[in-house]
């Protein structure tokens, strides 16, 4: 089963514009990851999050997570063309000795030129 | 790229058959983790492999089994292969702490089968 819920599942959106992508999980995590995948091929791993941070920034990316609501969002700001990709939240939880990552459906993000 | 690799790219089996498939490690990793993501799904976990034991499974029958090797490569086998196994087998290394605790994973590229 997966835990995380990505929304939208499909979001079409022209160069410059910004891209927002929400992900709502169910239990207790440890850390909250974000990859991206293009065209069926390996997943690339963007930003983590704590589970004790509210907002991390890498270059374009702005990641923010609310445990109390059991959400996280990530926003791409000024869209290229090359960020054309799915889009996938992934909840890390540790236990019986182990990280397990769950992840969502995906979100599958196109940006025209 | 995260020098993660993995072989081969495809691969086409028919129902019933076994199949292998290989994963190396980022270099100074030495947990190895196996997903299986269907056309259209996200990746979901299959097991864990720290130390060259299985340290964790998920959801998934017996006849997915694996190996991990002294120098943290490993091996994903399934037997009696069934159509609905059709899909991207991803790899993923990490370094993991003495209590098995990590964090970011990193995914090789994948393996495409299709059961035929």
């Amino acid at each position: 089963s997966q835990q995380g819920e990505e929304d939208p599942q499909a979001l079409s959106i022209q160069e410059g514009e910004n891209a927002t992508m929400n992900c709502s999980y169910k239990t207790s995590i440890n850390n909250l990851q974000w990859y991206r995948q293009n065209s069926g091929r390996g997943l690339v791993h963007l930003i983590l999050i704590r589970s004790n941070e509210r907002e991390k920034h890498s270059g374009r990316l702005r990641v923010t997570l609310d445990t109390s609501k059991k959400s996280s969002s990530l926003l791409i700001t000024a869209s290229r063309a090359a960020d054309t990709a799915s889009y996938f939240c992934a909840t890390a939880s540790f236990s019986g000795g182990y990280n397990k990552l769950i992840f969502g459906a995906g979100t599958r993000l196109a940006v025209h030129p | 790229e995260t020098g993660v690799t993995q072989s081969p790219t495809h691969l086409i089996k028919t129902r019933g058959q076994q199949v292998t498939l290989r994963c190396s490690s980022q270099s100074g990793h030495n947990t190895v983790s196996w997903y299986q993501q269907a056309l259209g799904q996200g990746p979901q976990f299959i097991f864990q492999y720290y130390r060259e034991e299985e340290n964790g499974r998920g959801n998934f029958p017996p006849r997915f089994s694996g190996l991990q090797f002294p120098n943290y490569s490993s091996e994903l086998n399934v037997n009696a292969l069934e159509l609905d196994d059709s899909a991207l087998y991803l790899c993923a290394s990490s370094l993991a702490s003495r209590s098995g605790y990590t964090d970011t994973q990193y995914f090789g590229p994948g393996t495409r089968l299709t059961v035929l």
